[in-house]
């Protein structure tokens, strides 16, 4: 089975701007989390999407923003950029239900200048 | 509030000796705790799951164990190889979302 993808891997945005990332879950897995990640900082959880519906959602301002689709491929928009908003942006995908461990993509590293 | 904390937040082993970390939570209903591994600049690779105290599951040079209050990750004879973060995360109740520790950086000197 294909793992969790992510596009791009990389990213360059200027401050003010607003960028939009992707992940392609493993196949069959319905549930997509983000999660953001600055050097020496854990992972911060940014949302949860299961079936097209944000099942649950982290503490981050509403410039973040989320979405998925039918196929259970995921996108994520940050608007209106800010200097602290660069990091490593990491998607996971899960069946869904039950307890279950997250499988996690490469990432896309957002470096705004 | 569900807290999940791991500990030491670095530990530094010469290659053979043999250490233990640490995670330690404070959950309601736990359902499950989840161990992973990440390499610099890279997504979190999955270890294991563990889900009832008492169990425990084993992976080359590495072992998970699970009690109610914490999880232990022991690393028999690591090797420069086994140089990460390891991360642990909570599954507990009703909520789908993980609690995630802060990770401890293990570095195993040659």
């Amino acid at each position: 089975k294909a793992g969790v993808t992510q596009t791009p891997r990389y990213l360059i945005k200027t401050r003010g701007q607003q960028v939009t990332l992707s992940c392609s879950p493993i196949s069959g897995h319905r549930s997509v989390s983000w999660y953001q990640q600055t050097p020496g900082q854990g992972l911060q959880f940014l949302f949860e999407y299961f079936s097209e519906t944000q099942r649950n959602k982290g503490n981050f301002p509403g410039r973040f923003s989320g979405r998925q689709f039918s196929n259970s491929r995921s996108e994520m928009n940050v608007s209106t950029l800010e200097l602290g908003d660069s990091a490593l942006y990491l998607c996971a995908s899960r069946p869904g239900t039950g307890v279950y461990e997250q499988y996690f993509g490469p990432g896309t590293r957002l470096t705004v200048t | 509030e569900d807290q999940v904390t791991q500990s030491p937040e670095a530990l530094r082993l010469q290659e053979g000796e043999s250490s233990s970390l640490n995670c330690s939570y404070t959950v309601s209903g736990l359902r499950g705790l989840f161990w992973y591994r990440q390499d610099p600049g890279k997504g979190p690779e999955f270890l294991f799951t563990l889900y009832s105290a008492g169990e425990e599951k084993e992976k080359e040079r590495l072992k998970a164990t699970l009690t109610k209050k914490e999880s232990f990750l022991h690393i028999t004879a690591p090797k420069p190889e086994d140089s990460a973060t390891y991360l642990c995360a909570v599954q507990a109740g009703s909520n789908y979302q993980l609690i995630w520790g802060a990770g401890t950086k293990l570095i195993i000197k040659p």
